[in-house]
This record gives C-alpha cells, sequence and structure tokens, in this order.
C-alpha cells in the first residue's frame, strides 16, 4: 500500500487564495520531504522536516507534521499562476531505510489566474 | 544543492530494443537511486546504485530488465532492456548527499515505447 496519500487529488483556486494539501502515511518516519513536480518533469524539492519538527516555513510555503495522525500539510499562501503543478510528499521509513523514499499519489494544483 | 543531468531528456523507442539512461552529478554524492514514474502516476522505486558493486532492487524489479551501473560518486546508468510499450515512462535519477537526508531529482527522462 502507498506509503504516503495525498489529499485532495486534484485543488483548482484562484489566482491570490491559499493552497492547503495533506498528507498521510503509515509507518514510523525519519523524516517527510515535499515536492513539486510541473508537467512531468523532474521534481523541485521544497521543504523537509524532520520527524522532531512540527513546523516548517520557506517563503510562502508552510509545512506542519504530526507524528500521532501520521500526516502532514502543505500551505501555499497567496497563490500564482506559476505555482500550477502537482504537488507529492515523499517519506523515508525509519529503521534503516538508507534514504529510500516513498511517494504519495500527488495532489494537482491549479492556479487560475 | 547538486547539480543533476540526464541524458537523453527523451527518447522513443522500439519495442525490442534497450535504452540507456546517464545520470551526472556535479559533486560526489553518498546515495544514487532510480525511480519510475509511469503515466498519470506517482514514482515508484527501482533501485539503489551502489558505488562499485550490484544495485539493490526493490519487489518487482530485476537486474536483467533494469541493469544499473555506478562506476564512480557522481555517474550512475539504468538500462531498460528489451521495451515495450508498458515501459513508456519518465525515468528519474536522484541522490542524496554526505551530512543531509535531503534528496534531489535530476530533471527525468521520457520515455516512449512503440
Amino acid at each position: 500500500s502507498q506509503q504516503g496519500e495525498e489529499d485532495p487529488q486534484a485543488l483548482s483556486i484562484q489566482e491570490g487564495e491559499n493552497a492547503t494539501m495533506n498528507c498521510s502515511y503509515k509507518t514510523s518516519i525519519n523524516n517527510l520531504q515535499w515536492y513539486r513536480q510541473n508537467s512531468g518533469r523532474g521534481l523541485v524539492h521544497l521543504i523537509l522536516i524532520r520527524s522532531n519538527e512540527r513546523e516548517k516555513h520557506s517563503g510562502r510555503l508552510r509545512v506542519t507534521l504530526d507524528t500521532s495522525k501520521k500526516s502532514s500539510s502543505l500551505l501555499i499562501t497567496a497563490s500564482r499562476a506559476a505555482d500550477t503543478a502537482s504537488y507529492f510528499c515523499a517519506t523515508d521509513a525509519r529503521g534503516g531505510s538508507n534514504y529510500k523514499l516513498t511517494f504519495g499519489k500527488g495532489t494537482l494544483l491549479t492556479v487560475n489566474p | 544543492s547538486a547539480v543533476i543531468s540526464q541524458k537523453p531528456s527523451r527518447d522513443i523507442c522500439q519495442r525490442g530494443t534497450s535504452l540507456t539512461i546517464q545520470c551526472q552529478v556535479d559533486s560526489q554524492v553518498t546515495m544514487m537511486f532510480w525511480y519510475r514514474q509511469q503515466p498519470g502516476q506517482s514514482l515508484t522505486l527501482i533501485a539503489t546504485a551502489n558505488q562499485g558493486s550490484e544495485a539493490t532492487y526493490e519487489s518487482g524489479f530485476v537486474i536483467d530488465k533494469f541493469p544499473i551501473s555506478r562506476p564512480n560518486l557522481t555517474f550512475s546508468t539504468l538500462t531498460v532492456s528489451n521495451m515495450s510499450p508498458e515501459d513508456s515512462s519518465i525515468y528519474l535519477c536522484s541522490v542524496t548527499g554526505s551530512g543531509t537526508d535531503t534528496q534531489y531529482f535530476g530533471p527525468g527522462t521520457r520515455l516512449t515505447v512503440l
């Protein structure tokens, strides 16, 4: 089964609005990473949050992690048309994983001008 | 962050042939991985490329189908052998460096098999 599951699968908003995407996972993790992918191209790393962290910020991005609920959220504030992309969470499982990542199915975000 | 390049960026191949994808990093890295992303899907790990030894494959992936080389700390190749249309995917390499958990991805190779 998928380690990471994002919801919603698709999200359409207007420019300037905030976008929130959620990720759930099943096993204990070392860290969780969020990525962006534009039109089937390579993945761009956004944020890494460790299992002992609860919140991280980077520019317009805010990531939270709740290990008791095995969930994370990515908030993009004041969205722009250029934020249109697929967003994936990926988990690095605890216990000798050698940094192997398990990806969720992704959220397709569309920001309308 | 590491700068990663992949060659080719895309290719269209005939079934039954093989394609070798190259991944080059601008600095020495600890770990290198190969992922597959089938159309409209998420990423699935194929294998960990080990420097100077055989790659470690994930369940469902075998060396005969996806031979991998990693001759040094900055370069790896993935070969997709005896291709069928089901192999049409984006293939991505990724790396992690010493002292960091962050994993960076290359731009991907879009493969179409006819």
